[in-house]
């Protein structure tokens, strides 16, 4: 099974840097993505690792270390429509690669 | 762009009642996938679907559901009988797999908002 952390909720101002940070202990593991969700909607891809390091992508980088079941999303230049939930999910080494997702941050983006 | 489409967006029905979900993957994608959310709750894998069949399901998913691709372009989610906590926002998903092109990740469709009273 897999059990993965996030914090629950975090607040920041507009056009700063903010951190969600996301640990996860898995038997299996094939990759981990960041989704963005808006209340109400359905989740949408933001970013994907399965090698450690950085990956950017505009405003947004995620981070993961594999020896410390860490990763983190980075999002710079906040904009007030970054408030939403960001779901951690991890992949399972799985026939049909599964995701299974942490509870999510809400992060509230203040003037 | 392609994307996932789902109806009805919201059903409401009474306890007992069976309902079906619908959803229409990318035309492309091989592998289908249900999760639900309830409300204020985190996002939980129902199943997963593959050469028309089931590939992987979840505790949740028990004998009240049921899943079917009855042709080409749509999966279905079947609830026998429904019962009060089984209201959730339903979410159907598709992915290429195995597309050295793609990180593969999940396409999520709108979702459906399943009431049951």
């Amino acid at each position: 099974g897999q059990n993965i952390d996030q914090p629950t909720e975090m607040t920041a101002t507009e056009g700063a840097i903010v951190q969600i940070n996301c640990t996860y202990q898995t038997s299996g593991f094939n990759g981990l993505f960041w989704y963005q969700q808006h209340a109400g909607e359905a989740p949408t891809f933001l970013s994907y690792n399965v090698l450690d390091g950085l990956e950017e992508k505009g405003r947004f980088s995620s981070f993961l270390s594999r020896s410390k079941g860490y990763s983190y999303l980075l999002l710079k230049e906040l904009q007030m429509k970054d408030s939403a939930s960001y779901l951690c999910a991890v992949r399972e080494d799985t026939n049909a690669g599964k995701s299974t997702f942490g509870d999510g941050t809400t992060l509230t983006v203040k003037p | 762009e392609p994307e996932v489409t789902q109806t009805p967006s919201h059903q409401v029905t009474q306890m007992g009642q069976e309902v079906i979900l619908r959803c229409v993957p990318i035309s492309n994608h091989l592998y289908f996938y249900w999760y639900r959310q309830i409300l204020g709750q985190k996002v939980e894998f129902l199943v997963s679907f593959y050469n028309n069949e089931i590939s992987e399901k979840s505790e949740i998913f028990d004998d009240q559901f049921s899943v079917e691709r009855p042709d080409g372009s749509n999966f279905t989610l079947k609830i026998r009988s429904t019962k009060l906590e089984d209201s959730a926002m339903y979410f159907c998903a598709s992915t290429p797999w195995g597309d050295p092109s793609s990180y593969n990740e999940q396409f999520f469709g709108p979702g459906t908002r399943l009431t049951v009273l």
